[in-house]
């Protein structure tokens, strides 16, 4: 069964800073990846998605991830943090079969100014 | 458009109410989900549709009973809930193919008094 690890369940950042959220995960063969963004209260919004091909996806707002096989992860970067970008973040897999989403336990991003 | 909706935003009701939340979707996707999501907790699936049909009952209790009257639209109904089925309500949409990217609406806060 597909699992996703995100190490850190709370990151704090000053505005301006660069940003790197972790994520891992488990499955057999190359899964399809996501990060959703989550505003208190709000629903999710995709950032971006790895299907196949370039190992380095842009994604809205900013952010990109890149997917290394060989450690198993898809962490999510983004040069410059605005206070803007404060919410939930979460690292979500779905295998090749189309089976369900697998989501993981998140990680909240402060912003301080 | 690529927005899915759902109200109410907020709802409050009785351990012996019965009320429902509402869901749609125009872009034309054939794939429907309802998500129970708890603070600080990533969304746990409860109900896939697929092409109007249910395809997918994650062992949710019979008080909530979802419905898909067509293909823009999925209502979940709530009947005789328990105060730990608070909690924020999300629906999603997809093609069934892709079943991985999955558009989420904002999502309605529930609380059971």
């Amino acid at each position: 069964a597909q699992s996703v690890t995100q190490p850190d369940i709370h990151i704090t950042v000053s505005e301006g800073a660069s940003l790197e959220l972790r994520c891992n995960y488990s499955y057999g063969a190359t899964p399809y990846l996501f990060w959703y963004v989550q505003s208190p209260g709000q629903g999710l919004q995709l950032l971006l998605k790895y299907f196949s091909g370039d190992t380095l996806v842009q994604g809205i707002k900013g952010f990109e991830a890149e997917f290394k096989r060989s450690q198993s992860s898809f962490n999510l970067r983004k040069p410059s943090v605005h206070w803007s970008d404060a919410a939930e973040y979460f690292c979500a897999v779905v295998g090749t079969s189309g089976s369900r989403l697998t989501f993981g336990e998140g990680t909240q991003l402060t912003v301080n100014p | 458009d690529t927005e899915v909706t759902q109200t109410p935003k907020h709802l409050v009701m009785g351990m012996t109410n019965k009320k429902s939340l509402k869901c749609e979707q125009h872009m034309g996707h054939r794939a429907m989900y309802w998500y129970k999501q708890k603070a600080k907790k990533p969304p746990e699936l409860m109900f896939v549709y697929s092409y109007e049909k249910l395809s997918i009952n994650e062992s949710v209790p019979s008080r909530f009973s979802p419905e898909c009257p067509n293909s823009s639209l999925l209502n979940l109904h709530l009947h005789a809930l328990q105060p730990e089925d608070s909690a924020l309500y999300l629906c999603a949409s997809s093609q069934p193919r892709l079943d991985y990217e999955q558009y989420f609406g904002p999502g309605t806060r529930l609380t059971v008094t």
